[in-house]
């Protein structure tokens, strides 16, 4: 079992649902990050976090540290909000644990 | 600002040949990683500089794999004699500062998209 798991592993919605991806972590972290990497492109970094929440356009982050969980929100999605969102925690020193990632398709 | 770039976006090897790939950190980036995502599986962590100090190579494979970043600037991974497992996506980030507390953002880069035949 994956120390960082990431769920739904695919997700297909229809333009301008509200969509949620969930990631679990079983391990200690002082950060949590989420990425965003779009067919063929590189990663981007959407968000750190290490406690509460935060909110960039139409995205928002929560995570919980107690319940060793975060989930990424995305409101009124669009087709080009279509790529991989990938979790990682940061454990220890400076090394991130990557979750497999959420294969996002959002069709118009 | 320029992001980090990776060199080549792809290589084909056979197995037995050596590549070199190259990756150039946002100027002024002290800290700089490699990371590998091999068919299916999540991305994983090979190692970590500080400068041209390594702080962590915990996650390098074997010792095929030599990674170095002469005068702390670009970073060179080489992978000598290349084995079929060793396909997959290499990623290269960069930090200012450090990621673990959640004040430094990482930068990736595009990736090299290794295939060993």
């Amino acid at each position: 079992k994956n120390e960082v798991e990431q769920s739904p592993q695919n997700l297909t919605a229809q333009e301008g649902e509200f969509i949620t991806i969930n990631c679990s972590y079983s391990v200690g972290i002082s950060a949590l990050h989420w990425l965003q990497q779009h067919p063929g492109g590189g990663i981007v970094s959407l968000f750190m976090l290490s406690s509460g929440k935060k909110k960039h356009g139409r995205l928002i982050a929560t995570i919980n540290i107690q319940e060793k969980h975060s989930s990424l929100h995305i409101t009124a999605s669009h087709p080009r909000d279509s790529a991989v969102y990938i979790c990682a925690v940061a454990q220890g020193a400076q090394k991130l644990v990557f979750g497999q990632g959420t294969r996002l398709t959002i069709n118009p | 600002e320029a992001g980090v770039t990776q060199f080549p976006s792809h290589s084909v090897i056979e197995k037995g040949q050596t590549v070199t790939l190259r990756c150039d950190p946002i100027s002024g980036h002290d800290n700089l990683y490699w990371y590998r995502r091999v068919m299916g599986k999540e991305i994983k962590f090979l190692l970590h500089f500080v400068k041209e100090s390594k702080q962590d190579e915990s996650g390098m494979p074997n010792n095929r794999f030599l990674a170095e970043r002469t005068g702390g600037t670009y970073s060179t991974l080489k992978v000598q004699p290349a084995e079929l497992e060793d396909s997959g996506v290499y990623f290269c980030a960069s930090s200012q500062g450090v990621v673990h507390l959640g004040r430094s953002p990482l930068h990736f880069g595009n990736g090299t998209r290794l295939t060993v035949t």
